[in-house]
């Protein structure tokens, strides 16, 4: 199974900071990376898609890029409502498909 | 509007099974795969399995003897049964609509989630 490591499990920021999470994956993804935003009450909603492409209705303040083992979602502008958990997933073709541990995003 | 959501039981004793109910709408089951992923207290997200829109299953290994998913076309739902639980399947369990193809496997709406407690 491919691993997925998201090194930094909690973030601290102010409000109106650029942020950048990394997601490291145990081998070579092909950009098949996604991100997902999970709020304090439990909903998820995705991101991000193939590294790079902004799911419907997200938001351009959000960002990713990468390639190989190693990607990173960036946040601009950071406001209240970002506060949430991160996470990555690997979208290779084959299941299982797995997340990374999450980054909590907290404001300073 | 796409709109997912789960129904459970709540609180489920050691050694009984489990049924979550996926109920979807502003999309078909013959056009989209439906897949499970859970979240114990305070961890990260777990795959537990997939079905697809032809109704063919993929489940993670390490839960597969104990897993079974299937739906209900007709009626827009589908269905998590899970058993011989124990307290480390507590978690909060998600259904989340399939989008596969050229970008790879992503889960592009997910339900609000069902808990579930396993406990005497």
């Amino acid at each position: 199974d491919i691993q997925m490591t998201q090194t930094t499990s909690s973030l601290s920021a102010s409000l109106g900071d650029r942020v950048t999470i990394s997601c490291r994956a145990s081998q070579d993804i092909s950009n098949y990376l996604n991100w997902y935003q999970q709020k304090p009450d439990g909903t998820v909603k995705l991101l991000i898609y193939y590294t790079s492409r902004l799911h419907s209705g997200v938001p351009s303040k959000f960002s990713g890029s990468g390639s190989g083992t190693d990607y990173s979602l960036t946040i601009s502008n950071l406001e209240q409502e970002d506060i949430a958990t991160y996470f990555c997933q690997q979208g290779n073709t084959l299941p299982p498909w797995t997340f990374g541990g999450g980054t909590k995003l907290e404001i300073k | 509007q796409v709109q997912l959501k789960e129904s459970g039981p709540g609180l489920v004793a050691p050694s009984q099974s489990l049924s979550i109910t996926c109920t979807v709408s502003g999309f078909s089951l013959t056009s989209y795969g439906v897949h499970w992923v859970r979240q114990p207290p305070g961890k990260g997200l777990e795959w537990l399995g997939v079905i697809w829109a032809g109704g063919i299953t993929n489940y993670n290994s390490a839960l597969m003897s104990r897993l079974s998913i299937s739906k209900d076309n007709s009626k827009s739902q589908v269905f998590l049964k899970m058993n011989s639980l124990q307290t480390v399947d507590t978690a909060m369990y998600y259904c989340a609509r399939d989008r596969a193809g050229y970008y790879g496997n992503y889960f592009d709406y997910w339900g609000q989630g069902t808990t579930l407690t396993v406990s005497s």
